[in-house]
C-alpha cells in the first residue's frame, strides 16, 4: 500500500524544539520530493517546506515564516523524511502532514494523516 | 507573492451541480490542482493540472481553468461530497493554497 505516515507530534513549550518523521512505504521514497503542509485548527493548508531528491542534490526551500527556524531532511535508507522544528511559537500549533510530489501529475497526490503539534506554555 | 481567492463555502441541491472557482492573476498560464479534505481527514488529491483525475476519483468531478479562473465542478451532487477544497499552484517553489470552499449538499 502507497502512504505515508506521521510521527513525533506533540505539546512543547514556546521556544522548544520537536522532531517529525515521515515514513514512506509503497513507492519509490528516493525519487520523490517530499513537502511538508501545515493546517491551524479551522483554518486553510500552508505550504512550510520541501525537500528535492538526491539527483537534485537534496534541496530545501521554506515558507518564510519558519524559515531558519525548521530544517527539512531526509533518510532514503530509511525511506523516511524529518521536519525539525525549532523556536516554536504558539502560531506554530497546527496539524502537520508530509506528502509526495507525484509526476507526472506534478501534484501532491500522497498525503499522510498528519501529526498535532501544539506549542503553549 | 501569487494569491488565490476562493468563495468560502458554496450550496448545493442533491443531484445537482456544483461550481466551485479559483481566482488568481492570469491562472490561465499555470497549472492549477484541487484537494479535498473531510472533516478530521487528510486532503486528497481530486484533480491535477486542471482537467486530469487520479485513479479513483469518480468521473463527475471535473476541472477548468482559463483567464483569471480556475473551476471544479462537481455533477450529482452528493451527500459523500461535502467537504472543503482547496486549489493550489506553484509559484515557483513554494506551493500557493487558495483559502478553501466548504461545499455544503443541501
Amino acid at each position: 500500500e502507497v502512504q505515508l505516515v506521521e510521527s513525533g507530534g506533540g505539546l512543547v513549550q514556546p521556544g522548544g524544539s520537536l522532531k517529525l518523521s515521515c515514513a514512506a512505504s509503497g513507492f519509490s521514497f528516493s525519487g520523490s520530493a517530499v513537502h511538508w503542509v501545515r493546517q491551524a485548527s479551522g483554518k486553510g493548508l500552508e505550504w512550510v517546506g520541501r525537500i528535492k531528491i538526491k539527483a537534485d542534490k537534496y534541496a530545501t526551500e521554506y515558507a518564510a515564516s519558519v524559515k531558519g527556524r525548521f530544517t527539512i531532511s531526509r533518510d532514503d535508507s530509511k525511506n523516511t523524511a524529518y521536519l525539525q522544528l525549532n523556536s516554536l511559537r504558539t502560531e506554530d500549533t497546527a496539524m502537520y502532514y508530509c506528502t509526495r510530489l507525484g509526476a507526472p501529475a506534478d501534484a501532491l497526490d500522497i498525503w499522510g494523516q498528519g501529526t498535532m503539534v501544539t506549542v503553549s506554555s | 507573492s501569487y494569491e488565490l481567492t476562493q468563495a468560502l463555502s458554496v450550496s448545493v441541491a442533491l443531484g445537482q451541480t456544483a461550481t466551485i472557482t479559483c481566482e488568481g492573476n492570469n491562472i490561465g498560464s499555470k497549472s492549477v490542482h484541487w484537494y479535498q479534505q473531510k472533516p478530521g481527514q487528510a486532503p486528497v488529491l481530486v484533480i491535477y493540472r486542471d482537467t486530469n483525475r487520479p485513479s479513483g476519483i469518480p468521473e463527475r468531478i471535473s476541472g477548468s481553468n482559463s483567464g483569471s479562473t480556475a473551476t471544479l465542478t462537481i455533477s450529482r451532487a452528493q451527500v459523500g461530497d461535502e467537504a472543503e477544497f482547496y486549489c493550489q499552484v506553484w509559484d515557483g517553489s513554494p506551493a500557493v493554497f487558495g483559502g478553501g470552499t466548504k461545499l455544503t449538499v443541501l
